[in-house]
Order: structure tokens, then C-alpha cells, then sequence
């Protein structure tokens, strides 16, 4: 069975700049979420994708916009980036239909903005 | 609105004593899940626990228990005789509903063991 991956591992981008993160869902799950882990805070929803379309939204503006493909994969874009949004952003995968209720998270992006 | 609070931001014990690590959440929901998950410094969240809210029982898996109290609204976390590979941060989540919906996370409890 395959964990959930994540792409890239580390990253840094200069503010103004728009950024793509990647996910892999794990084996057999058809949900994904991605999560903003400050340093020493912990992590804050973002957005959650089932079926390809957006299934519920954390308190984020409208830069972070997401994908989700036909095979699970998903994709967490940042447009116009700012210093605080420097973080680790996390990808959780999920199967809607079964009663499991367990999120499996990848190792995550640390994104750093200068 | 959802909130979990984790009021000790960190512990520090010697090996083999035991720890407990506090959870308090908030919710309006009537069905709601409890979650632990375990943060080494790789970074990735590996998922200890799930608990639903019908299910006041507690539960014990090897060195980890958890006692859980919807009268107090806390989901505590204890680790008996506590080891160097238990040191990690610790966060406890909340989800209302499906339970694998939106996490609600506290923030963290940094747990050193010294050996």
C-alpha cells in the first residue's frame, strides 16, 4: 500500500511569486486536504477536494486554490505569495465512503518565502 | 465554531516516568471526533487515536492510554514509562460530523524525553 507523497520536499520562492504543490493520495482513497502548518502552530485546513471539486474551505483567501484529478492527485496552488506564508503544507488523504474517518498525512512541503 | 486547546506548549520528563498531555475542545456539534496525532521532526503527522463522541470509553494500546470525558469536554493523552522515541510534538484534532472532514488542531504539546 502507498503512503501518501508529497512534491517538492523544500522550496523557496520570493514574495509576488505563485507556487505548486503536489499530492498523491494513498492507495484506494478518493479524498484529499490540505493543511498550513506554521512553525510552532498547529496545522489550519485550507481546503478539502473529493470527486474534483472543492468540499469545504478553511479561512483562506482566494489566492490558495487547489485541483484535484481524476486519479485523487491533488494540487495546491499559491498565487501572489507573502512572507507569512512561509509554512509547511501538508496533504491528508481519506476515503469519503468508508467509515474510517482516518486522515493519512504525507511528510509535507516547507515552503519558504523571501 | 470548533476549538481545541492544548494549554501545555511543553513537557519535559525523564525516561520512564509517565506523562499525561491535556486536550480541552469546544464544539456545538452533538457528533463530533477526537483524534491524537504524534509530530516527530521528520514533520509528517503520524494518526495515534480516533474517538467518537458516543464512545466515552477509555482506551489503552500498549504504553499509551487515553481517557476521554465529554462532562469536561477533555480528551487526555498518557504515556506510561515514557521512552527517547516518544519525544515529538504531540496535537490533538477535533472533527465534527463524518470525522474525515476538517481537522481542528490545538496547538501542540512538545514532548522531551531525557534519557
Amino acid at each position: 500500500e502507498t503512503g501518501v507523497t508529497q512534491s517538492p520536499t523544500h522550496l523557496i520562492k520570493t514574495r509576488g511569486q505563485q507556487v505548486t504543490l503536489r499530492c498523491s493520495s494513498q492507495s484506494g482513497h478518493n479524498t484529499v486536504s490540505w493543511y498550513q502548518q506554521a512553525l510552532g502552530q498547529g496545522p489550519q485546513f485550507i481546503f478539502q477536494y473529493y470527486r474534483e471539486e472543492e468540499n469545504g474551505r478553511g479561512n483562506f483567501p482566494p489566492r490558495f486554490s487547489g485541483l484535484q484529478f481524476p486519479n485523487y492527485s491533488s494540487e495546491l496552488n499559491v498565487n501572489a505569495l507573502e512572507l507569512d506564508d512561509s509554512a509547511l503544507y501538508l496533504c491528508a488523504s481519506s476515503h469519503w465512503d468508508v467509515p474510517s474517518y482516518e486522515q493519512y498525512f504525507g511528510p509535507g512541503t516547507r515552503l519558504t518565502v523571501t | 465554531a470548533q476549538k481545541v486547546t492544548q494549554a501545555q506548549t511543553e513537557i519535559s520528563v525523564v525516561e520512564k516516568e509517565d506523562v499525561t498531555l491535556d486536550c480541552v475542545y469546544e464544539t456545538r456539534d452533538t457528533t463530533y471526533y477526537l483524534f491524537w496525532y504524534k509530530q516527530p521532526p521528520s514533520g509528517e503527522l503520524v494518526f495515534l487515536i480516533r474517538r467518537n463522541s458516543f464512545d466515552e470509553q477509555n482506551e489503552i494500546s500498549g504504553r499509551y492510554s487515553w481517557n476521554f470525558q465529554k462532562s469536561t469536554s477533555s480528551f487526555n493523552f498518557t504515556i506510561t514509562a515514557s521512552q527517547v522515541v516518544d519525544s515529538a510534538v504531540y496535537f490533538c484534532a477535533l472533527s465534527e460530523a463524518r470525522g474525515n472532514e476538517k481537522l481542528t488542531f490545538g496547538t501542540g504539546t512538545r514532548l522531551t524525553i531525557i534519557p
